[in-house]
């Protein structure tokens, strides 16, 4: 089965610019959740989606938004990038499953990796 | 964003010795628990997990020791090996109550020389 996919792997844009990241889930898992990793400040949760809905979010601008589309892929937007959102920006997704959700394990993407200039 | 900290122990073990890696966990309702393993470059990798009706589990050179009591978590690594070398988090999910987000311990940076 494959892994979390992640597009694109590196990029680079300009401080103002905006930047959509995409993230494909494993196959048959309904939940996706995205991550701020930097050196300062550790892996920082952003949002999870499950079902197309927003279930979960941290403590970022409204800046940083995302959506799930119902093949569960998902996308994240960062609008008027600043140089502080220079990050990795990781995806991890979940089976959610109904029964046993306690055990629900997350597994990550490879990340996208975003330079702002 | 939640706040885990500007600085990353690291623990710095000769290849071939065993590592013991700690990690304390915030919430008793807590019933899940995961160690995963970041190389530079790339996404956290699953290692291990444990119930919270568990206090042990072991995998392949790895065991993972929960205590409930103190909400303590480690990881042991057996002759630790030069590939080893990474970061490496806990994780803990409350997720049986619900839509409850998955918390990530700040992480420790393992060195192994060789």
């Amino acid at each position: 089965k494959a892994g979390v996919t992640q597009t694109p792997r590196y990029l680079i844009k300009t401080r103002g610019q905006q930047v959509t990241l995409s993230c494909s889930p494993i196959s048959g898992h309904r939940s996706v959740s995205w991550y701020q990793q930097t050196p300062g400040q550790g892996l920082q949760f952003l949002f999870e989606y499950f079902s197309e809905t927003q279930r979960n979010k941290g403590n970022f601008p409204g800046r940083f938004s995302g959506r799930q589309f119902s093949n569960s892929r998902s996308e994240m937007n960062v609008s008027t990038l600043e140089l502080g959102d220079s990050a990795l920006y990781l995806c991890a997704s979940s089976l959610y499953p109904e029964k046993d959700r306690a055990t629900d394990t997350q597994y990550f993407g490879p990340g996208t990796r975003l330079t702002v200039l | 964003g939640e706040s885990v900290g500007l600085h990353l122990p690291t623990l710095s073990v000769q290849e071939g010795d065993n590592s013991i890696i700690n990690c304390a966990y915030s919430n008793s309702a807590s019933d899940y628990f995961i160690w995963y393993k970041q190389e530079s470059g790339k996404g956290p990798q699953f290692i291990i997990d444990i119930r919270s009706n568990m206090d042990k589990r072991q995998g392949q050179r790895v065991t993972v020791l929960l205590n409930k009591t103190v909400k303590h978590l480690s990881l042991q690594i057996a002759a630790t090996q030069p590939g080893d070398s990474a970061v490496y988090f806990c994780a803990e999910n409350p997720r049986s109550g619900g839509y409850q987000k998955v918390t990530f311990g700040t992480g420790t940076k393992l060195q192994v020389i060789p």
